[in-house]
């Protein structure tokens, strides 16, 4: 079946540091791609999306490529701050017809911590 | 602002008392789910509804049961909640098939 892979956490950074959390997923096909994230006590929020190869999902600083020749949807900011410290999840999703209305296949999240 | 809605944010219940939780929506989409998620692990999908159409993932227990009555809300009923349910418990959206999920804030259920 299909799988969402997230690199493994803690992270752990200084602010203004770069971030990378790289992501891999196994669907074939098409899927739409997502990155969520979560602060503490919150749903879930998305920050960014794509949807088809190629494509540059980007939104508050955060940035993540669409590669379907690696399968992968790493994402990436150059400067992180206090306040990015949250959760992130990156997930897929296809549209795979009859009742799979649109289900999203999640990594296993990734806890991001910006110390001062 | 069109959103999803969750009531209540924090509930307590004692081991073996129902409990409903509620979720609500503005934004008119036609998918509507509920997911289980403990302590910073990816959410689990329980089930979803398409309109009125009811689906049920394989492994979600008996004891979790869901209401539509509306496009506009959804229940999640725990009917004999025990001390391995609690955890947070977070409503989505989405307006078809294909589409990102829209979260509400989530409900944190406490079993005592």
């Amino acid at each position: 079946g299909n799988s969402v892979t997230q690199m493994e956490g803690p992270v752990t950074l200084s602010e203004e540091a770069f971030l990378t959390i790289n992501c891999t997923y196994t669907a074939t096909g098409y899927p739409s791609l997502f990155w969520y994230v979560q602060y503490p006590g919150e749903g879930l929020q998305l920050l960014l999306k794509a949807t088809k190869a190629d494509d540059k999902g980007s939104n508050k600083g955060f940035e993540a490529t669409y590669r379907k020749e690696t399968t992968s949807f790493h994402l990436e900011k150059g400067s992180v701050q206090v306040s990015d410290s949250a959760v992130y999840f990156c997930a897929d999703t296809l549209n795979a017809g009859g009742t799979s209305y649109g289900k999203l296949t999640f990594g296993q999240g990734t806890i991001l911590t910006v110390h001062p | 602002d069109a959103m999803v809605i969750q009531n209540p944010r924090y509930q307590v219940t004692q081991f073996g008392k129902p409990v409903t939780l509620s979720c609500s929506q503005t934004l008119n989409h036609n998918v509507m789910y509920w997911y289980q998620q403990k302590s910073s692990q990816a959410p689990k999908l329980l089930f979803h509804y398409y309109d009125k159409d009811f689906n049920n993932e394989a492994d979600t227990p008996d004891n979790f049961q869901s209401r539509r009555p509306n496009t506009s809300f959804c229940f999640l009923d725990i009917r004999s909640p025990g001390l391995g349910d609690a955890a947070m418990y977070l409503c989505a959206t989405s307006p078809t098939s294909y589409n990102e999920q829209f979260f509400g804030p989530g409900t944190r259920l406490t079993v005592l």
